[in-house]
């Protein structure tokens, strides 16, 4: 099946620090890839999705500023949290997918900020 | 985006069929229905899919009612392995989860 890879899978990091998460679909070209959190027992939620070359549509209550969204290729996106705080702890997951094709997701970054 | 609704836990003998119900009376013509599982702390995985007919592939079999309201999906043959939270998703564009099923396989 297909494979997503998710990089890193977990990262501690300190107050005001910005981290920043690749996801790649390792064997096919994904058209759009997807940026979900999901917090302790509760259910993904969709954060944004963004499409190659172009800027990334966000989910209402996410902030554009905070969450970076880069995706250069049909590999490759990036997630950039900017001066992460504690409350930005979460698990971040994301999906890659071609078009009329099922999302295949990535095995998530969990991000613990001190 | 349809709603569903999905028992909150289940348990199921090991070896034995488990059969996860999903009711999504809201969905759209065009809306496909999607499982997908989550074992704890991994990103979802995706199981199958259907639009009006049955679909069976090596992990599961999906029974879409004819009028498309509900679906059901079967594990034939379920292992400690299928423990997980399995999400019964109507998608048309983006997947919205809900809280999904906590299916666990008693040895």
């Amino acid at each position: 099946g297909a494979v997503v890879s998710q990089h890193p899978s977990r990262v501690i990091c300190k107050s005001g620090t910005s981290v920043k998460i690749e996801c790649r679909s390792l064997d096919f070209q994904a058209t759009t890839m997807f940026w979900y959190r999901q917090f302790p027992k509760q259910s993904l939620m969709l954060m944004a999705t963004s499409n190659e070359g172009s800027k990334a549509t966000y989910e209402q209550g996410v902030e554009k500023d905070k969450f970076l969204i880069n995706h250069a290729s049909l590999t490759l996106s990036t997630l950039t949290v900017t001066s992460a705080h504690p409350e930005d702890s979460s698990f971040y997951i994301c999906s890659a997918a071609r078009t009329d094709q099922p999302q295949h997701f990535g095995d998530g970054t969990r991000l613990s900020i001190l | 985006d349809a709603k569903t609704t999905q028992p909150p836990s289940m348990d199921c003998a090991e070896g034995r069929a488990a059969n996860l119900p999903c009711n999504h009376s809201t969905i759209s013509g065009n809306e496909y229905v999607y499982w997908y599982r989550q074992i704890h702390s991994q990103g979802p995985q995706y199981i199958i899919h259907g639009l009006k007919n049955n679909e069976t592939n090596e992990m599961a079999s999906l029974i879409i009612t004819e009028d498309r309201k509900s679906s059901t999906l079967i594990l034939p043959h379920a292992t400690l392995r299928d423990t997980a939270v399995y999400y019964c998703i109507p998608q048309n564009e983006k997947l919205t989860f809900g809280t999904g099923t906590r299916l666990t396989i008693i040895p």
